[in-house]
C-alpha cells in the first residue's frame, strides 16, 4: 500500500470554507467509494468525520462535507470555527482487505 | 457507551516480541470488524491491521505483514496483536478502532505506547 498525499497544511480565518485534497490511485481511492476523514486534536484519539466518500456520522456538523472526482477525495469545511483547528487524515480501502491513510494535513484557522 | 482500552504496550529491545490487547464494551463485539492503527511520535496516522467479525477476512500493511499477527476472541470481546521481530520503526502510539461500516473506524481507544529500544 501506498501512503495517499495530502497537502501538509490548509488555512482558513473564521467563516470562511477550505478543502483538503486527497489523491490516492485508481486502486484505491479512485477504485472504490470507501473514503473516510478523521480529526485529530493534539493529544486526542482520531474522530471519524466523514465515511463512505460524503457521509457524515451522527453529531458531526454539516459544515463539513466529503466528495471524490477520479482519484482524489476532498473534504470541505464551510463557516470554520476555531475550534476546527486540527490534523484531518483521509483514509481509503485499497483492495484485499487493506486500508491507507493520508499523510495528514493540519488546519490552521487564523 | 463504546469502550475501547487497548493493553500490553511498553519497552521491548529490537527483535523482541509483545502481545497487544484491547478490551471492549458498549457494543455486540461480534457484530464488527476491528483494526489497529498506530502513530510514531509526532507522525501521521498508520493502518497496521484489520479482521472481520468472523475472522474470515484479515488484511495487514505491508510494513508489518510476516511479522504481526492479529486475531480476537469473540467470547471475551477481545483484540489482540502479537507482534514479532520488532524494530525501531515500530515505535509508536497503537490504537484499538470499531468498524463503523465497510472501511471506516467510528470509536477509537486511547491508544497504548510501544517503544522499541535498546
Amino acid at each position: 500500500q501506498s501512503a495517499l498525499t495530502q497537502p501538509r497544511s490548509v488555512s482558513g480565518s473564521p467563516g470562511q470554507s477550505v478543502t483538503i485534497s486527497c489523491t490516492g490511485t485508481s486502486s484505491d481511492v479512485g477504485g472504490y467509494n470507501y473514503v473516510s476523514w478523521y480529526q485529530q486534536h493534539p493529544g486526542k484519539a482520531p474522530k471519524l468525520m466523514i465515511y463512505d466518500v460524503s457521509k457524515r456520522p451522527s453529531g458531526v456538523p454539516d459544515r463539513f462535507s466529503g466528495s471524490k472526482s477520479g482519484n482524489t477525495a476532498s473534504l470541505t469545511i464551510s463557516g470554520l470555527q476555531a475550534e476546527d483547528e486540527a490534523d484531518y487524515y483521509c483514509c481509503s480501502y485499497a483492495g484485499s482487505y487493506t486500508l491507507a491513510f493520508g499523510g495528514g494535513t493540519k488546519l490552521t484557522v487564523l | 457507551e463504546v469502550q475501547l482500552v487497548e493493553s500490553g504496550g511498553g519497552l521491548v529491545q529490537p527483535g523482541r516480541s509483545l502481545r497487544l490487547s484491547c478490551a471492549a464494551s458498549g457494543f455486540t463485539f461480534d457484530d464488527y470488524a476491528m483494526h489497529w492503527v498506530r502513530q510514531a511520535p509526532g507522525k501521521g496516522l498508520e493502518w497496521v491491521s484489520g479482521i472481520s467479525w468472523n475472522s474470515g477476512s484479515i488484511g495487514y500493511a505491508d510494513s508489518v505483514k510476516g511479522r504481526f499477527t492479529i486475531s480476537r476472541d469473540n467470547a471475551k470481546n477481545s483484540l489482540y496483536l502479537q507482534m514479532n521481530s520488532l524494530r525501531a520503526e515500530d515505535t509508536a502510539l497503537y490504537y484499538c478502532a470499531k468498524g463503523g461500516g465497510i472501511t471506516d473506524f467510528d470509536y477509537w481507544g486511547q491508544g497504548t505506547l510501544v517503544t522499541v529500544s535498546s
